[in-house]
């Protein structure tokens, strides 16, 4: 099994720039997380999903920040305008359901420079 | 508002000796509770995870307990490799109200194991 697929890795942009972040969660998971770490505020979940429907979303800082899930293998969190202090790790998870035994399962995440 | 904490931040220790992890949270309103392992550069892997009506968890040389009651949680691990060293991450999972769903993770323990 593949595992949670983000794209990119790494990416720095100048200020001002607009990102766009992917993930492609695990096949047959229903919920997809986006999170954002940081080293002053650890990890943060931004919004999540269920069925591609957004459940909650206040952890979305700004309204610099959206987030879509056009369908069940594809998800996008964009900023734009994007600022340096938008700079962290952006993590994408997925799990099978929130309650009982199922772990969330984490990309390796895009570690975002915003000059 | 939940609040994880894990004590200590940073742990060095030598190659075989056993050693513990602490996390505590303060609302005892949770699903689960998850041990996390992140290697530098990489996303969080689940290592264990303990439901709430549960007392621990064994995988391995890894040992979780939670007594949710106190709002503690601690991963033991036996026999330490250098293999170990990673950051250790603490998560649980909100049962309830606004934060249903959500996971709260603490700050880390970074582990290096030294030869």
């Amino acid at each position: 099994d593949a595992g949670v697929i983000q794209s990119p890795r790494h990416e720095v942009t100048e200020m001002g720039q607009e990102v766009t972040l992917r993930c492609k969660p695990i096949s047959g998971h229903d919920y997809l997380f986006w999170y954002r770490q940081t080293m002053m505020r650890g990890l943060e979940l931004l919004i999540y999903f269920n069925n591609n429907v957004p459940i909650d979303d206040s952890g979305m800082p700004e309204d610099r920040f959206s987030a879509k899930m056009p369908n069940a293998s594809f998800s996008t969190l964009k900023i734009q305008p994007s600022e340096p202090r938008d700079s962290a790790v952006y993590f994408c998870a997925s799990s099978s359901k929130i309650q009982g035994s199922q772990p969330q399962h984490f990309g390796d995440g895009t570690r975002l420079s915003i000059l | 508002k939940q609040e994880v904490t894990q004590i200590p931040a940073a742990l060095s220790v030598p190659e075989g000796e056993n050693l513990v992890l602490n996390c505590s949270f303060t609302d005892s309103a949770i699903y689960n509770l998850q041990w996390f392992r992140q290697d530098p550069g990489k996303g969080l892997t689940s290592l264990l995870l303990i439901q709430s009506s549960q007392r621990e968890q064994t995988s391995g040389r890894l040992n979780a307990s939670l007594d949710k009651s106190s709002g503690r949680s601690t991963l033991y691990i036996a026999a330490s490799q250098p293999g170990d060293s990673a950051t250790y991450l603490c998560a649980v999972l909100h049962a309830g109200g606004t934060s249903y769903g959500k996971l709260t993770f603490g700050q880390g323990t970074i582990l290096t194991v030294h030869p």
